[in-house]
């Protein structure tokens, strides 16, 4: 089985300020990693996914993420923020184990955004 | 429309009763996964779609919670017995093929009083 930790549950920053989204994971196997974003009261919404190759993932809406398989993580970084970019923010994992792409998701991370 | 709809958008139910949420995947999607996102418990998966294979059930709570699929197409997921824990937002999601992105509908708000 596989889990997620999202270390923070709320990052406050101000805008133009750069961000950094904590992610670690647990898995004996190999995993695919995503990050996910949400708004208020609407679905989810794909940032960005690391399946394989350069470990250097660049998203949507200048999001990147680096994946760091040493370390188990999967970090979310922004190098200048938005007050739009006030969200909540998951990262999820699945394995694709014959079971297709069932995600594991953290416990999300509010980002929020200050002028 | 584009993307993945669901309906009701909210639903208000009395413990007990039972429920019917549906899910609208983006047409030509051969897999549907319906997540479950609480206060308690976050973000989980409850139930996997692919074609026309025996669904993947692993993540269901209880015996009292099933989803249907007809026609590779529209998904309906039941809840009998509505009990207060089951207050959530269930997310339906739809995918085109294996290592895809899902794409996720806006959730249906269940509330049990």
């Amino acid at each position: 089985a596989q889990s997620v930790t999202q270390l923070d549950s709320q990052v406050p920053v101000f805008e133009e300020a750069p961000v950094e989204l904590r992610c670690n994971y647990s898995s004996s196997v190999s995993v695919y990693l995503f990050w996910y974003v949400q708004y208020p009261n609407q679905g989810l919404q794909l940032l960005l996914k690391y399946l394989s190759g350069s470990t250097l993932v660049k998203g949507i809406n200048g999001f990147e993420a680096e994946f760091n398989k040493s370390q188990t993580s999967f970090h979310l970084r922004k190098p200048s923020v938005h007050i739009s970019d006030t969200a909540e923010y998951f990262c999820a994992v699945s394995t694709f184990t014959g079971g297709g792409n069932k995600l594991t998701f953290g416990t999300g991370t509010q980002l929020k955004v200050e002028l | 429309g584009a993307g993945v709809s669901q309906s009701p958008s909210n639903k208000v139910t009395e413990k007990g009763k039972d429920v019917e949420l549906r899910c609208d995947p983006i047409s030509g999607h051969t897999a549907l996964y319906w997540y479950r996102q609480s206060l308690g418990q976050g973000l989980e998966f409850l139930i996997y779609f692919q074609g026309n294979s025996a669904p993947d059930k692993s993540g269901l709570p209880s015996d009292r919670f099933s989803a249907e699929r007809t026609g590779g197409s529209v998904s309906t997921l039941t809840i009998q017995r509505t009990q207060q824990e089951d207050s959530a937002v269930y997310l339906c999601a739809s995918e085109r093929g294996s290592q895809e992105t899902q794409y996720f509908g806006p959730g249906t708000r269940l509330l049990v009083l």
